[in-house]
């Protein structure tokens, strides 16, 4: 157990949909980072948050968002769903802003039909 | 559990054998890299790291091997486990402290 947590685990909804996935990081870890891992392209970085600000952005789309909030859990808000959005969502927590370990949760898994 | 992938490279072995996984990293420039282990149905864990000013490392049971002429990778697994079937990625960081991550490969270990 990394001790992130993530919820929900199973989330099956329509496309042009709206979900919030929610992420608690390790006590103590002040970064968070998203990421996206489909079959066919692996793990994918979407964002990090580091102590309630936005840090650093990869491949995210813009009807995707996310935030930190002053308790440092965060959600990533994926909206306007379509099918090729399904895939597994990780979350990552860490230390300090450029930690090089990173914790992962368990993921949430995302099926849009 | 959920698949990561269906189209990774397999690697099969006998429970005790040593298992070797390879990885080509892409840039010349990355200076930090790192082994993660993912079991089914579960988030990627950390295993190992190297620096870029290192060629190998060793923990338990296991040994990353690096190669910056040829810009390769590899991941020693010394008797191999049934535990230790999962997906393994490299990853590596260059300029950004965000790591880019590897397709990675499947290890089925055989009892």
């Amino acid at each position: 157990d990394s001790g992130v947590t993530q919820t929900p685990k199973h989330l099956i909804t329509a496309t042009g949909q709206r979900v919030t996935l929610r992420c608690s990081p390790r006590s103590g870890d002040l970064s968070v980072y998203w990421y996206q891992q489909s079959l066919d392209q692996g793990l994918q970085f979407l964002i990090q948050y580091y102590n309630g600000e936005e840090r650093a952005k990869g491949n995210i789309l813009e009807r995707f968002s996310a935030q930190q909030f002053p308790d440092l859990h965060s959600e990533l808000n994926l909206s306007s769903l379509e099918l090729g959005d399904s895939a597994l969502y990780f979350c990552a927590s860490s230390v300090m802003t450029d930690s090089y370990e990173q914790y992962f949760g368990p993921g949430t898994r995302l099926t849009v039909t | 559990g959920e698949s990561v992938g269906l189209h990774l490279p397999t690697l099969s072995v006998q429970e005790g054998d040593n298992s070797i996984i390879n990885c080509a990293y892409s840039n010349s420039a990355s200076d930090y890299f790192i082994w993660y282990k993912q079991e089914s149905g579960k988030g990627p864990q950390f295993i190992i790291d190297i620096r870029s000013n290192m060629d190998k490392r060793q923990g338990q049971r296991v040994t990353v091997l690096l190669n910056k002429t040829v810009k390769h990778l590899s991941l020693q697994i010394a008797a191999t486990q049934p535990g230790d079937s999962a997906v393994y990625f490299c990853a590596e960081r260059g300029g950004s402290y965000i790591p880019t991550f590897g397709r990675g490969t499947s290890l089925i270990v055989h009892p």
